[in-house]
């Protein structure tokens, strides 16, 4: 079975410019996780859906960032417009619903120049 | 609010030699803890949870709820083990949100 698949791998953009991230989660996994992960930190919790809700969008930027999961799905995560401190890695991860074993995707590493 | 802190950035160890990689978390309740761990080029994975009480690839972890440490032992490291690993809590709420620590770079030398 296929795992959690994100795309791009990579992306370099220059500041101001608009960057959208893609995630299929696993077949059948209710949840779906973006997580933001600078280097030498852990991943920090961006924003949870559960289905097509997003049930937990708290610490995510709303001013530059948005998100959806249509149809329940795939996931895209949306930086318009980028700042030079959003270079990153943007993980996907996806789980059945309440439990803490989420599978991850293999990210996609952002640099904003 | 949940926090996990993970104290050491790398901990280096001599093949052969124990290893402890310590997590303390913050968390009022009874939360679910983890851990997680990225090999070289590979994507974050469940290690363990508390709840199974498993020993995978040689490694342990105990809830010390007096303590709220979730240390990660093993008695005998291996080259192999070289690895970032981090602890994680799920809160026992209805939020279900997985807060990771830092993270430990474990290196295990020849």
């Amino acid at each position: 079975e296929a795992g959690v698949v994100q795309s791009p791998r990579y992306k370099i953009i220059e500041k101001k410019q608009p960057v959208a991230f893609w995630c299929n989660p696993i077949s059948g996994h209710n949840t779906l996780y973006w997580y933001l992960q600078n280097l030498g930190q852990g991943p920090e919790l961006l924003i949870r859906y559960e289905n097509e809700e997003a049930v937990d969008d708290s610490q995510l930027p709303k001013d530059r960032f948005s998100a959806e999961r249509l149809k329940g799905v795939d996931s895209t995560l949306k930086i318009q417009p980028a700042e030079l401190g959003d270079s990153a890695v943007y993980l996907c991860a996806s789980s059945k619903r309440g439990t803490g074993e989420l599978f991850f995707g293999e990210g996609s590493r952002l640099t904003v120049l | 609010a949940q926090r996990v802190t993970q104290p050491e950035k790398l901990l280096s160890v001599f093949k052969g030699a124990p290893v402890e990689l310590k997590c303390n978390y913050s968390y009022s309740g009874s939360p679910e803890l983890f851990w997680y761990v990225q090999y070289s080029r590979q994507r974050l994975q469940l290690l363990l949870r508390h709840i199974s009480r498993e020993s995978i690839k040689g490694f342990t972890a105990d809830l010390n709820k007096g303590e709220t440490s979730f240390h990660l032992k093993k008695p005998f490291a291996q080259e192999e083990d070289s690895a970032m690993y981090y602890c994680a809590t799920q809160g026992g709420d209805s939020s279900y949100k997985l807060i990771f620590g830092s993270g430990t770079r474990l290196l295990v030398r020849p």
